[in-house]
């Protein structure tokens, strides 16, 4: 059974590059999307973004100019870079892997997600 | 950007009483295959979210079949058929039509 953990540094100052991993175990990263999600506190859902396995990504437009998802297949992981963060960027950060369906591997839901990271921005 | 709403925003139930919860998209979910790319999660208190619904009406698997999907085009519900104490938390609908990919507000159900 897949399972995917987060890890990285649980504080972050301001201004500077917010960098979470997910690792992937009981599983390779072939034939899946993987993404990362994000949820402030108390508050709801947002994707940030998911690179399939190929190596194409695909991010939220609100953060594609500060998002990198990369893949490390030989360490079967995959990791997430957010540039000049700020207290809006304070939240608990999830990744998942992404099924997809039919010939274009159209992405239909997430199963399983991490326990998620909670980064804080602060100085 | 689809746009994702739901209603209500929270909810108490009676162990044992039915529940339903609303998602209207501001686009169609339709592909042209005729597949609805809704999502129902739910996120239990400490927890990460859960799927429980997969193309609008799919029952993910070891989810008690309780929980029904239905709806199609712009309009979804979830419903409960009879809600138990392990049923608190926070329920989302997601899009995963086109990208952005985004999720409703949540709707908390709490039990009386």
């Amino acid at each position: 059974q897949v399972q995917l953990q987060e890890s990285g540094p649980g504080l972050v100052k301001p201004s500077e590059t917010l960098s979470l991993t997910c690792t992937v175990s009981g599983g390779s990263l072939s034939d899946h999307y993987w993404s990362w999600i994000r949820q402030p506190p108390g508050k709801g859902l947002e994707w940030i973004g998911y690179i399939y396995h190929s190596g194409t990504t695909n991010y939220n437009p609100s953060l594609r100019s500060r998002v990198t998802i990369s893949l490390d297949t030989s360490k079967n992981l995959f990791s997430l870079k957010v540039s000049s963060v700020n207290a809006a960027d304070t939240a608990v950060y999830y990744c998942a892997r992404g099924y997809c369906r039919g010939a274009g591997c159209q992405l239909y839901y997430f199963d399983p997600w991490g326990q998620g990271a909670l980064v804080t921005v602060s100085s | 950007e689809i746009v994702m709403t739901q209603s209500p925003l929270s909810l108490s139930v009676t162990p044992g009483e039915p529940a339903s919860i609303s998602c209207r998209s501001s686009q169609s979910l339709v592909d042209s295959y005729g597949y609805n790319y809704l999502v129902w999660y739910l996120q239990k208190p400490g927890q990460s979210p859960q799927v429980l619904i997969y193309l609008g009406s799919n029952r993910a698997s070891g989810v008690p079949d309780r929980f029904s999907g239905s709806g199609s085009g712009t309009d979804f519900t979830l419903k409960i058929s009879r809600v138990e104490a392990e049923d608190v938390g926070v329920y989302y609908c997601m899009q995963a039509l086109q990208a952005p990919i985004t999720f409703g507000q949540g709707t908390r159900l709490e039990i009386q």
